[in-house]
């Protein structure tokens, strides 16, 4: 079944305790992205990711780092992570070279809570 | 740079009622338009798309219209049912696709029998 997947769904941590979120998509997707959802701002990208080695920042990078070392994956890493990311956080990933539509696909979210 | 403007809610309808969420945007270039739901609990999915000037996407009942000289994609539905609550997402896409995405706030859909 092609989808992407998230671990953990859930996770309580404590301000400054380095944590990974780790994202797989097992569609040979090019593209993979990051984004946090938080209520009355939406859907907003953390980072994105064009292809291995490839990475760039979306509209709320601070506090946060990804790795694309590997197509299949693209892990969110919080190296100090403090309450204001306490958020639900969606990976998504897409094949531009596919066609046009560029559909994202999302995994089913992680939901944070930094203490 | 790009951005999407969409009605926040909670809209609230009863059963069988008319639905419009409004979704304009500013780009450059082109892109293609989507919409996503996100029902309770879940991640985004896939509603519908358009890409290019006067497509209809389509899409469980619900339709939208990619309006070039507007820069719209209204999303209507002409009779929605309480399993539609969700919360609907519109976005713009470029073809090229690697480029940062920047989605709509969001609109809460609740629907009462």
């Amino acid at each position: 079944e092609a989808q992407v997947t998230q671990n953990p769904r859930y996770l309580i941590t404590v301000t400054g305790k380095k944590l990974t979120v780790t994202c797989s998509q097992n569609m040979n997707h090019e593209y993979m992205s990051w984004y946090r959802q938080d209520p009355g701002l939406g859907l907003r990208q953390i980072y994105y990711s064009m292809n291995v080695e490839v990475t760039d920042k979306g509209d709320v990078p601070e506090g946060y780092k990804v790795s694309r070392k590997e197509k299949r994956n693209f892990p969110l890493i919080l190296e100090s992570p403090s309450p204001n990311q306490t958020s639900l956080y969606f990976c998504a990933s897409s094949s531009p070279l596919a066609g046009v539509y560029n559909e994202q696909f999302f995994g089913p979210g992680t939901r944070l809570t930094v203490l | 740079g790009n951005s999407v403007t969409q009605m926040e809610g909670p809209v609230t309808l009863s059963e069988e009622a008319f639905l419009t969420i409004n979704c304009t945007y500013t780009a450059t270039g082109y892109p293609s338009l989507f919409w996503y739901v996100q029902y309770p609990g879940e991640g985004l999915q896939l509603l519908l798309k358009a890409t290019k000037a006067d497509d209809k996407g389509s899409n469980k009942g619900f339709e939208a219209t990619y309006r070039k000289e507007t820069t719209s994609f209204h999303l209507e539905k002409g009779s929605v049912q309480v399993s539609d609550s969700a919360v609907y997402f519109c976005a713009p896409i470029y073809s090229g696709g690697y480029q940062k995405v920047t989605f709509g706030i969001g609109t809460k859909l609740q629907v009462i029998p």
